[in-house]
């Protein structure tokens, strides 16, 4: 069975950063494109970036750009997004998902929380 | 971007009666080398992650239940619940992943 978990959530102050992780197991992480996918309190679902199963091709949503970072360690199986220059707005829970083969997202984790506040 | 519009916004069903969830994209999201809709509905519970449902619009994922169908093409899109359960009382999202990824802002579907 596929699993997800996220971790590194937490309070930060306006401007800071944090570094989300998520660890993979039961598939072969490297064949996977990986998505961060985020929900801010209340609100649906935004698209935040997707990383392909090298690491080597990486998207971004207008929103983040320039201020998040997404890598993977294929050897230890986990996806990570630094958050740097965080804004109020970046408030949400942040989900990473494991991408199927017509780019929709497969596989969840149950998130982590990510808020943004002095 | 490809701006995805659902409709309803909310809607409530009696149990055992249909539930019709819409999708239009502002753009078609019909790629032609595959013929196939990059278009996807998901189910989310309060507390819980999104959870996938259909696929290439039409293609149930492993283990959902029959009464979930798909289908449309180009840019409207229909998700449909044949017999509603109590346990489908969720938000339902359509998502395009022709371009860049996004995702209708939901319909909450309740029980009448």
């Amino acid at each position: 069975e596929v699993q997800l978990v996220e971790s590194g959530g937490g309070l930060v102050q306006p401007g800071g950063s944090l570094r989300l992780s998520c660890a993979a197991s039961g598939l072969t992480f490297s064949n996977y494109a990986m998505n961060w996918v985020r929900q801010a309190p209340g609100k649906g679902l935004e698209w935040v970036s997707t990383i392909s199963g090298s690491g080597g091709s990486r998207y971004y949503a207008d929103s983040v750009k320039g201020r998040f970072t997404g890598s993977r360690d294929n050897s230890k199986n986990t996806l990570y997004l630094q958050m740097s220059s965080l804004r109020a707005e970046d408030t949400a829970v942040y989900y990473c998902a494991k991408e199927g083969s017509s780019r929709h997202m497969d596989v969840w984790g149950k998130g982590t929380t990510v808020t943004v506040s002095s | 971007d490809i701006v995805m519009t659902q409709s309803p916004d909310s809607l409530a069903v009696s149990l055992g009666e249909r539930a019709t969830i819409n999708c239009k994209s502002s753009q078609s999201v019909l790629y032609s080398s595959n013929n196939e809709n990059y278009l996807a509905w998901y189910q989310q519970k309060p507390g819980q992650p999104p959870k996938l449902l259909i696929y290439w619009a039409s293609t149930r994922e492993s283990g959902v239940p029959d009464r979930f169908s798909g289908s449309g093409s180009g840019t409207d899109f229909t998700l449909t619940i044949s017999r509603l359960q109590a346990e489908d009382v969720a938000v339902y999202y359509c998502q395009q992943s022709y371009s860049t990824i996004t995702f209708g802002q939901g319909t909450r579907l309740e029980i009448k």
